[in-house]
């Protein structure tokens, strides 16, 4: 079974209106974290927001909020205002809890988001 | 030069070839990762090293190689690659005890 499923391959947004990424994942752990990576067509990966699992409150980083629901282990990234720069792949991710181990991600399969002028 | 870089941004090799990626980071972390990605699959795992002690190998075929000379550096060494082995490849680095990753820009390969 997928651990990071991203069920929209691609999606499409008019310029200054919000958009929601959707992303379910799948763990065992009780401590866990969720990232949002945001990859442009140069390439590099770019962190966006990190959602603890113990955290109570829904992470926020300016434009970028986390809608995390626990129970429905769904962690969907909302982008306020959108604008042109935005169009990128997003990847959901996870970081399952490991002791003596470096953090290892495991990456859903991304999402397309082309923002429209 | 700052956060992650890798070179070559752009790599071409015929399947008996030899060639190196190496990927450098500025941030002072102790952990390095390689990535593969590849056409219409997730990000995949592939080398973790912390303090340039390797600490993950995911079942990845031993004609990639890692080297990591220290906990600013590391390398991805290539021989008799595979058409299937074309990806982008990215290198990551992170502070162990801390939670995101930073990644370079990627080498993206082609095996002809």
């Amino acid at each position: 079974a997928q651990k990071i499923t991203q069920t929209q391959p691609g999606m499409f947004v008019q310029e200054k209106e919000a958009v929601t990424l959707d992303c379910t994942y799948d763990t065992s752990d009780q401590s866990y974290g969720l990232f949002w990576y945001k990859q442009p067509s140069s390439g590099e990966m770019i962190f966006l927001i990190y959602q603890g699992s113990y955290d109570e409150q829904n992470a926020t980083e300016g434009r970028y909020s986390l809608n995390f629901q626990k129970a429905r282990k769904s962690a969907n990234l909302v982008i306020s205002a959108s604008q042109l720069g935005d169009s990128a792949m997003y990847f959901c991710a996870m970081r399952e809890s490991r002791s003596g181990s470096a953090r290892q991600l495991t990456f859903g399969s991304g999402t397309q988001l082309t923002v429209l002028p | 030069e700052t956060g992650v870089t890798q070179t070559p941004r752009h790599l071409v090799m015929g399947m008996t070839n030899k060639k190196s990626l190496k990927c450098e980071q500025h941030l002072g972390h102790n952990a390095m990762y390689w990535y593969k990605q590849s056409a219409k699959k997730p990000l995949e795992l592939m080398f973790v090293y912390n303090f340039k002690e390797q600490t993950e190998n995911n079942s990845v075929p031993s004609r990639f190689s890692p080297e990591c000379p220290n906990s600013s550096h590391l390398f991805l060494h290539l021989h008799t690659l595979q058409p299937e082995d074309s990806a982008l490849y990215l290198c990551a680095s992170s502070q162990f005890q801390t939670v995101e990753q930073y990644f370079g820009p990627g080498t993206r390969l082609t095996v002809t």
